[in-house]
C-alpha cells in the first residue's frame, strides 16, 4: 500500500512570487493534516481536513496561506504571495480516522523562499 | 497550552554506545506521549508511544518510560547502530475537550549521527 506523497520535495521560489505543495493521502483515510517545520523550530500542526472539509484551520499563519481538499482525496497548500519567513518544511499527514488514530506523515515538501 | 521540549543536539556517537534524547512536555490532563524518526530522504514515522503513565514504549531496541511525576519521556537505547542516524522528535497529542485531540505537539527534533 503506497503511503503518503507529497509533491514537489524541494521547491525554491522568490519573494512574492506563488507556490502550490500537494498531498496525497493513504488513500481511504478521511483526515488528512497539515504541519510545518520552519529552520530550528518546532513542527507545528497548520489544519486538519475530515474528507473535504476543513474541520480545523487554527495553525494556518496568516491569509496568505490557503488549503484545498476538493474531492476529499488529495489536498493543496497554496502560498501567495510568498515571504521570507514561509521558509520550511511542510509535512501531510493522514489517518483513517481522527482523534486517537495514528497519523502517517509524507516525505514533506522543503520550501525556500529567497 | 501544550509544548515539548528535547535535547537539541547535534548528538554525535560511536557504534554500541549507548543513546539518551531527553524529553520533557507539559499539558495539562493526560497526554500521549510519542517519539517519531525521520531517516533521511524519508517521512515522519512512529517509533513507539505510551499512553498512560508507567507505560513503557518500545521498537526497534528503543524504550522510553513515561513518567507523569517528572512529565518526562526520554528516549533510550543501549546499543546504537549506523542504520538509527537521524533526526528524532518527541511529541505529544492532548486530551481536551471540544475534539480537538487529533493534534500533535513536536519538540524541535534531535539529529543522531552513529559512526561506525
Amino acid at each position: 500500500e503506497a503511503g503518503v506523497t507529497q509533491f514537489p520535495s524541494h521547491s525554491v521560489i522568490e519573494k512574492g512570487q506563488t507556490v502550490t505543495l500537494r498531498c496525497d493521502p493513504i488513500s481511504g483515510h478521511d483526515n488528512l493534516y497539515w504541519y510545518r517545520r520552519v529552520m530550528g523550530k518546532e513542527i507545528k500542526f497548520l489544519l486538519h481536513f475530515v474528507k473535504e472539509s476543513k474541520q480545523d484551520e487554527s495553525g494556518m499563519p496568516n491569509n496568505r496561506f490557503l488549503a484545498e481538499r476538493t474531492g476529499g482525496t488529495y489536498s493543496t497548500l497554496k502560498v501567495q504571495p510568498a515571504e521570507l519567513e514561509d521558509s520550511g518544511v511542510y509535512f501531510c499527514a493522514s489517518s483513517l480516522r481522527g482523534g486517537w488514530d495514528e497519523q502517517f506523515f509524507g516525505p514533506g515538501t522543503r520550501l525556500t523562499v529567497l | 497550552g501544550n509544548s515539548v521540549t528535547q535535547m537539541e543536539g547535534p548528538v554525535t556517537l560511536s557504534e554500541e554506545a549507548f543513546l539518551t534524547i531527553n524529553c520533557t512536555y507539559t499539558a495539562t490532563g493526560y497526554p500521549s506521549l510519542f517519539w517519531y524518526v525521520q531517516y533521511p530522504g524519508e517521512g515522519l514515522q512512529l517509533l513507539l508511544k505510551a499512553t498512560k503513565a508507567d507505560d513503557k514504549g518500545s521498537n526497534k531496541g528503543f524504550e522510553a518510560t513515561y513518567r507523569k511525576e517528572t512529565t518526562s519521556f526520554h528516549l533510550e537505547k543501549g546499543s546504537v547502530q549506523v542504520s538509527d542516524s537521524a533526526v528524532y522528535f518527541c511529541a505529544l497529542r492532548g486530551t481536551n475537550s471540544g475534539g480537538s485531540n487529533y493534534k500533535l505537539t513536536f519538540g524541535k527534533g534531535t539529529l543522531l549521527t552513529v559512526n561506525p
